[in-house]
């Protein structure tokens, strides 16, 4: 399995704040990485696809970029919507595999 | 739009097998992965296994031996199973919609949620 592992596990940080957020994999995945918000008590929601490709409908102020083994994603102004759990997923193999999640939380 | 509508029974006692099922409705039906996730209280996401309209399943290995997924073409529905639960089951499961080809393995809609407790 390739294991992903996200950095930090939370982090404080208030409203227009830029917050980054790193996922590295196990082994190299190319681009193979794409990123998801969950708010409490709902489903995940796709905000970043291949890395750097921003799904439909997604804000621009969030962002990704990485290649190989580290991943970075950015949100460029925080909003109050985005007090949340992140989550990296890589689909470099069938066999797909998570990070343990970064909670965003409201400093 | 499309729109992921799952159902099952939410509390299971140790042994039994949780069956859940998902509709999909406003999309291609074939078009797709249909994927089962699920996420222990308080934790990250585990992927369970997807399916095609075709039937054709990928499991994770960890689950493989106790997980059977079926899909029901002319209702635009795919289910689950997992036999032999038991506590370290216990979890909120999502059904999702994989996609394709180069994009293959990225979840772009999911369903609400089911939380499914295992317990005496």
């Amino acid at each position: 399995d390739i294991q992903m592992t996200q950095s930090p596990s939370s982090l404080s940080a208030s409203v227009g704040d830029r917050v980054t957020i790193t996922c590295r994999a196990s082994q190299s995945i190319s681009g193979f990485l794409n990123w998801y918000r969950q708010k409490p008590g709902k489903a995940p929601n796709l905000l970043i696809y291949g890395a750097s490709s921003l799904q439909s409908g997604v804000p621009s102020r969030f962002s990704g970029s990485g290649s190989g083994t580290d991943f970075t994603l950015t949100i460029s102004s925080l909003q109050p919507e985005d007090f949340a759990t992140y989550y990296c997923q890589q689909s470099y193999n069938t066999l797909l595999t998570f990070g343990g999640g970064t909670k965003v939380e409201i400093k | 739009q499309v729109q992921l509508q799952q159902w099952g029974a939410g509390l299971l006692k140790p042994s039994e097998t949780l069956s859940l099922t998902c509709a999909v409705s406003g999309g291609s039906f074939s078009a797709y992965f249909w994927t089962w996730i699920r996420q222990p209280p308080g934790k990250g996401l585990e992927w369970i296994g997807e399916i095609n309209h075709s039937g054709s399943t990928k499991n994770n290995p960890s689950l493989m031996s106790r997980v059977t997924m079926s899909v029901d073409t002319s209702k635009n529905q795919f289910s689950l199973k997992l036999n032999s639960v038991t506590a370290a089951d216990t979890a909120v499961y999502y059904c999702a919609r994989g996609l394709y080809g180069d994009y293959s393995g990225i979840l772009d809609s999911w369903g609400q949620g089911i939380l499914v407790t295992v317990s005496s």
